[in-house]
């Protein structure tokens, strides 16, 4: 299995691109995540699913938007980049088995803004 | 704001115990506590969780302290590759959901 794949793993944006990261999970979990990661931080929600058809957001959902149309693929769009939207992203997936869920990463996107 | 509280760095000699320490004095009855790991800038990787009992696994043990309101995570024997992040993990209720929320970790740096 190949867990939690992101696509893809480097960009380098001008300042008004917009973009798409992927991210595709093959373990069936309900819930996806993605993450930004600056530079001394821990890393900070964006937006999150807890199913199919469902998005909420995070902490820094700000400049960005998603979608989770298939169970197995949660997207993430920045319409108009800038550079504060510099960092590393990071997908992940989980199952919920009562209290207990299993949270598995992507190995990251490294975006520049410039 | 995450609900764990962890030192922002530690360092510990090759060889021995490492142990890392989390207070997470808001954690709700029934929630797990979870540790993760970030070596350089690679995706956080699983170590190990618990509820209320002691666990151990191949990688590390978990104490949990009886009214658990924090825990310390134990790497027994560290080696130069421990060199990592380390996460407490709780989640915190969010839109109606219970989602996972990371602090900044504790910079765990083993030395020769």
């Amino acid at each position: 299995n190949a867990g939690v794949t992101q696509t893809p793993k480097f960009r380098v944006l001008k300042t008004g691109q917009s973009m798409t990261l992927l991210c595709a999970q093959d373990m069936n979990h309900e819930y996806m995540y993605w993450y930004r990661q600056d530079p001394g931080m821990g890393l900070r929600l964006i937006h999150y699913s807890v199913g199919e058809g469902t998005t909420a957001k995070g902490e820094v959902p700000d400049g960005y938007n998603v979608s989770r149309l298939k169970k197995q693929n949660f997207l993430l769009g920045l319409e108009s980049a800038a550079p504060s939207q510099t960092s590393v992203y990071f997908c992940a997936s989980s199952y919920l088995q009562g209290a207990t869920y299993g949270y598995t990463f992507g190995s990251g996107t490294r975006l520049t803004v410039v | 704001d995450a609900k764990t509280t962890q030192p922002t760095s530690m360092d510990c000699a090759e060889g021995r115990a490492a142990n890392l320490p989390c207070n997470h004095s808001t954690i709700s009855g029934n929630e797990y506590v979870y540790w993760y790991r970030q070596i350089h800038s690679q995706g956080p990787q699983y170590i190990i969780h618990g509820l209320k009992n002691n666990e151990t696994n191949e990688m590390a043990s978990l104490i949990i302290t009886e009214d658990r309101k924090s825990s310390t995570l134990i790497l027994p024997h560290a080696t130069l590759r421990d060199t990592a992040v380390y996460y407490c993990i709780v989640r915190e209720l969010s839109g109606g959901s219970y989602i996972p929320t990371f602090g900044r970790g504790t910079s765990l740096i083993v030395h020769p």
